[in-house]
């Protein structure tokens, strides 16, 4: 069972950092078969994938966000962070962390099976 | 990027019918596709991988089918419990992306 948790600052001014924590209770948090990512949500819209870190803390990230965004990983704490600068209100949204499995089969499949309930970010002055 | 497009944004559907949901990539993506339940005020839940694969406890009354650039997600037989928002979501390729939702209301 994977439980994941989301924490940081409700409130964020334009122009400043977002910055998240998601605290992962897992046994195979290190595994090279789970890659942790970050999603968001505006409210009333659809899921945007932001980008994910692997064991081995390579990264990758959605381009859309043009280099504002950066994904770390603790794993002496069984943690992993976002970080958006230069925010503005179109960051505002529910920000999920969830896991991406990697499982081989004779077919290859990923699929987010774990997801944080999401915390809430507004960017507000 | 792999553009996901739904349809139809709304489907309204008594409880007992099927509802038949659709997905569009903008690309061919073989069969790398899943498809997620969300609540309101609840994150999503994986339903259905690799276009037809049920997830571990997912009802068989969920089924997935399509491969290269369109998609399906059928409920059989709708339970008051499946009214939610469903979302297609394609790992052919990075960036992840979803399509736009459906939304399954009651009739």
């Amino acid at each position: 069972q994977v439980h994941l948790r989301e924490s940081g600052p409700g409130l964020v001014k334009p122009s400043q950092t977002l910055s998240l924590t998601c605290t992962v209770s897992v046994d195979s948090f290190s595994s090279d078969t789970s890659y942790w990512n970050w999603v968001r949500q505006p409210a009333g819209k659809g899921l945007e994938w932001i980008g994910h870190v692997k064991s081995s803390g390579n990264t990758r990230y959605n381009p859309s966000l043009r280099g504002r965004v950066t994904i770390s990983l603790d794993t002496s704490k069984k943690q992993f962070s976002l970080q958006v600068t230069s925010v503005t209100a179109e960051d505002t949204a529910m920000y999920f962390c969830a896991r991406e499995t990697y499982f081989y089969d004779s077919n290859g499949y990923y699929y987010f099976d774990s997801w944080g309930p999401g915390t809430l970010v507004t960017v507000s002055s | 990027e792999v553009e996901m497009t739904q349809s139809p944004a709304t489907l309204s559907v008594s409880p007992g019918e099927r509802a038949t949901l659709s997905c569009r990539a903008s690309q061919r993506i073989a069969t790398n596709l899943a498809w997620y339940q969300q609540k309101p005020g609840q994150s999503p839940r994986l339903l259905i991988y690799g276009s037809s694969i049920r997830a571990t406890g997912i009802p068989a009354r969920f089924s997935g089918s399509g491969s290269g650039t369109e998609f399906t997600l059928t409920i059989s037989i709708l339970q008051s419990e499946d009214f939610a928002v469903y979302y297609c979501q394609q790992y052919y390729d990075w960036p992840r992306t979803f399509g736009q939702g459906t939304k399954v209301e009651i009739k």
